[in-house]
């Protein structure tokens, strides 16, 4: 069975701090896809990115950046110069390559607080 | 541009009393669709995906049911509501997966929150 687990329930940090969300999963399969979703006090998930197990780039785009490590099943999250508009909580999911559904298997997040 | 839509966005019902929720996709055909809960403790739970038109998946056992009478519609029922179906209730969709091709990013709606009394 897959399983995503982000061990930091909550980070608080000072504007313009870099911070690092850390997801750790563990599935059977060796193709696989890991996503990071943003919840804002809103409510609504926004989705961030989606990377493939065959695919172990670094990825940034602007202030994020991913770092993917399937030697240690990790799939960090880290915001540079963070913003008080970057306060949300931040889920980590996976999805194992199989069947036609493609369910997303969510770890339960993060709550990221950015104080001016 | 796909827009996806769910009402109400709050919702507060008596326990006993019957549930429909209900979710609408814009501007993409033959979408993937599921059902998520989110209780108070944060974690989402996949409570119902649908690939096509009457075809239901569920998940978690329950006293909940879904149905997809149309291709971009998704409805969330329930004939009589616990305490414990209380939550924050998202709808999302995905692109119709091919073979082969991996499991696209979930877009999801606004929510309903619902509050069970």
């Amino acid at each position: 069975a897959q399983k995503v687990t982000q061990a930091q329930t909550e980070i608080s940090v000072v504007e313009k701090e870099d911070v690092t969300l850390d997801c750790v999963y563990e599935t059977r399969d060796t193709t696989y896809y890991l996503f990071w979703y943003k919840q804002p006090p809103s409510g609504e998930l926004v989705f961030l990115i989606r990377r493939n197990s065959f695919d172990e780039q670094n990825e940034i785009s602007g202030r994020y950046s991913w770092n993917f490590q399937k030697s240690t099943s990790s799939f960090n999250f880290t915001i540079t110069a963070s913003q008080v508009v970057d306060s949300a909580v931040y889920f980590c999911a996976l999805s194992e390559a199989g069947g036609s559904n493609y369910k997303l298997t969510f770890g339960k997040g993060t709550l990221l607080t950015v104080n001016p | 541009s796909q827009t996806i839509h769910q009402w109400p966005a709050t919702l507060v019902q008596p326990v006993g009393s019957p549930l429909s929720l209900e979710c609408t996709v814009e501007g993409t055909s033959n979408p993937n669709l599921y059902w998520y809960r989110q209780a108070a403790g944060r974690g989402l739970q996949l409570l119902f995906y649908s690939v096509g038109i009457g075809q239901i998946s569920s998940e978690v056992p329950q006293n909940l049911s879904a149905s997809r009478p149309q291709d971009r519609q998704f409805i969330l029922s329930s004939k009589k509501l616990l305490l414990s179906d209380s939550g924050f209730y998202l709808c999302a969709w995905s692109a119709y997966i091919q073979t082969g091709t991996g499991p696209y990013e979930q877009y999801f709606g606004p929510g309903t929150r619902l509050t069970v009394t």
